[in-house]
């Protein structure tokens, strides 16, 4: 069965420091990788997501991801963090011809003025 | 245009009470998902809906959870009996094609369920 662990709870950044967020997956084939936003109070959000295109992928936002086959991962990064980005993030597999997703525990990402 | 929407936002219901979760999905979706969120988690898959064809209900957790989207559309939750276990946010989700794998799922600001 597929699986995905978010390393760290609860991330803190500097507004304008770099934001790393971990994912790591465990696959026996390669997935289908998402990256969803939750702000208070509203839906899950797709940042972005990887299918195989490219390894490198862009999101909304500022934000960006790549797939690590050798290391099954897929962390995501943004550049400089704004007071904006504070939600919580999920990392999110889907088995190729599957139709649900498998999340991540969740990453808090805080950003200090 | 209008997103996917959830009814109640938040419910309380005593142990032992049925409850009723509603969703109403992006007009034209034809996948519809329910996903359990219990706090702290991510959230969990329940069950697919292909039109009106459940088509997978591999999540429900016992059979004291029920769900139906009976013309296509709107989809109830339904769980009877509730037990503070249930105590979670369900989360409605669809998306426009019949295949999801890559494609992206729209989710609902979900239902927040405490059970006392």
């Amino acid at each position: 069965a597929q699986s995905v662990t978010q390393l760290g709870s609860h991330v803190s950044v500097s507004e304008g420091a770099l934001v790393l967020l971990r994912c790591n997956y465990s696959s026996s084939v390669p997935p289908y990788l998402f990256w969803y936003v939750q702000y208070p109070n509203q839906g899950l959000q797709l940042l972005l997501k990887y299918t195989s295109a490219a390894t490198l992928v862009k999101g909304i936002n500022g934000f960006e991801a790549e797939f690590k086959k050798s290391e099954t991962s897929f962390h995501l990064t943004k550049p400089s963090a704004h007071m904006s980005d504070a939600a919580e993030y999920f990392c999110a597999v889907s088995p190729e011809y599957g139709n649900k997703l498998v999340f991540g525990a969740g990453t808090i990402l805080r950003v200090k003025s | 245009g209008a997103g996917v929407s959830q009814s109640p936002r938040y419910k309380v219901a005593k142990r032992g009470q049925d409850v009723a979760l509603r969703c109403d999905p992006i007009s034209g979706h034809v996948s519809l998902f329910w996903y359990q969120q219990a706090l702290g988690q991510g959230p969990e898959f329940l069950t697919y809906f292909q039109n009106e064809a459940q088509l997978d209900k591999s999540g429900l957790p016992s059979d004291r959870f029920f769900a139906e989207r009976p013309e296509g559309s709107v989809s109830t939750l339904k769980i009877q009996r509730t037990q503070q276990e249930d105590s979670a946010v369900y989360l409605c989700a669809s998306s426009p094609v019949l295949i999801v794998a890559y494609n992206e799922q729209f989710f609902g600001p979900g239902t927040r369920l405490t059970v006392l």
